[in-house]
Order: structure tokens, then C-alpha cells, then sequence
């Protein structure tokens, strides 16, 4: 298997511009976890799907944020409008089971950078 | 304050010695993993210990959790330059359906 799958891997943008980052996790795992690192606050879950159903979105920080999952293979994360806080590396990571009783796999990651 | 709390943040070591790196956290926890992070790359998981199990080994990975300090410890034995990286504990929180993960202790393994 490929592991899991992100696109772009880095991104640069204008404020106020939309961004999507993709993701395309690991066959037949049924949890799907969207993080973000920045060196103040570390990582954080933003949003987790099961069996592509959202499930927790609490970490999504505004509104500006949302995430989709319309199928088993395929997720994306969408920001719009951007700012320049934003800035971050946004890790996708897909799980069988339950994410949090079992080993995560994350993907490679998207440098997003704001401007 | 952070669940899970590294310590030390960084350590510098010497080729072929022992790191040790802990983790102390807050509240009650079904599991306690423990990923590395290479420069510019994803994490990787490296070992998950339950919360009735005391002591896990892989390969030159042994990590300990002690329940009644809250605490867990990661050794990497007879380490080498290509374990330089940030660990990450993480925790899962009992009734919380996530990990929750620490800052890291960034290892710098000089040759």
C-alpha cells in the first residue's frame, strides 16, 4: 500500500484566497483524521471522519474551515478565506478502527503557507 | 496546560548511548503511543502501551507507563545517527474519542 496520501505538499497563497488540501487514505481503514502543526500550539485534531461520516469537529477553528469526506478513498480539507494565521503543516491520517485504541498512519503533510 | 507533556524538549546524545525521553500526563488514559517525527515528514507510530500493561518492547524501543504517576517513558537503546527526530507521546484520554499529543523532545543523535 502507498500509505496514506496528501496533495499539495506545499502550498503558498494570497490572504483571502481559498485553499484545499486533499487526502486520500490507506484502503480499508474506516477513521480518517485531519491534524495541524504549528510550533506554538503543536498538533491539534481538527476534524475526524468515520466510515466518512464527520463525527468530531470541535478542533476546526472557524468557520472558515470545513472538511468533506464524500467517499471512502478521498477527503478534503478547505479553507476560505485564508489568512495569513493559517500558516501550518496540515496532516492527514487514516486509522482502522477506532483511531484512538490503534496506531495512526499520517500522511507526508501540506506546508501551507499565507501571504 | 498540555495532557501530554514531554521532557526533556531537546537531547543531544552520542552515537551508540541510551536516550530516554518521558512523557507525564493528566488525566485518565486507555493508551498511551508514542510516534516519531522525522524533519519535514509525517509522523510514524512506534509503540502503543495499554493502560493495564506496564512495560512494551521493540526492537531497541522499550517504553514503560507507571498509571499511578501518570507517567510513561521511551528508551532507545545503543541509539544511531538515524534516530535523530522529535517524539511525540500521545494519549487517549478515557471517554474522549482522539489522541491528544504532547509538544515533543526533539533527538539529536551526533555521530
Amino acid at each position: 500500500d502507498a500509505g496514506v496520501i496528501q496533495s499539495p505538499r506545499h502550498e503558498v497563497t494570497e490572504m483571502g484566497q481559498e485553499v484545499t488540501l486533499r487526502c486520500k487514505p490507506i484502503s480499508g481503514h474506516d477513521y480518517l483524521f485531519w491534524y495541524r502543526q504549528t510550533m506554538m500550539r503543536g498538533l491539534e485534531l481538527l476534524i475526524y471522519f468515520n466510515n466518512n461520516v464527520p463525527i468530531d469537529d470541535s478542533g476546526m477553528p472557524e468557520d472558515r474551515f470545513s472538511a468533506k469526506m464524500p467517499n471512502a478513498s478521498f477527503s478534503t480539507l478547505k479553507i476560505q478565506p485564508s489568512e495569513p494565521r493559517d500558516s501550518a503543516v496540515y496532516f492527514c491520517a487514516s486509522s482502522l478502527r477506532r483511531g484512538w485504541d490503534y496506531e495512526q498512519y499520517f500522511g507526508p503533510g501540506t506546508r501551507l503557507t499565507v501571504t | 496546560s498540555q495532557q501530554g507533556e514531554e521532557d526533556p524538549q531537546a537531547l543531544s546524545i552520542q552515537e551508540g548511548e541510551n536516550a530516554t525521553m518521558n512523557c507525564s500526563y493528566k488525566t485518565s488514559i486507555n493508551n498511551l503511543q508514542w510516534y516519531r517525527q522525522n524533519s519535514g515528514r509525517g509522523l510514524v507510530h512506534l509503540i502503543l502501551i495499554r493502560s493495564n500493561e506496564r512495560e512494551k518492547h521493540s526492537g531497541r524501543l522499550r517504553v514503560t507507563l507507571d498509571t499511578s504517576k501518570k507517567s510513561s517513558s521511551l528508551l532507545i537503546t545503543a541509539s544511531r545517527a538515524a534516530d535523530t527526530a522529535s517524539y511525540f507521546c500521545a494519549t487517549a484520554i478515557q471517554g474522549a474519542q482522539k489522541l491528544v499529543f504532547g509538544q515533543g523532545t526533539r533527538l539529536t543523535i551526533n555521530p
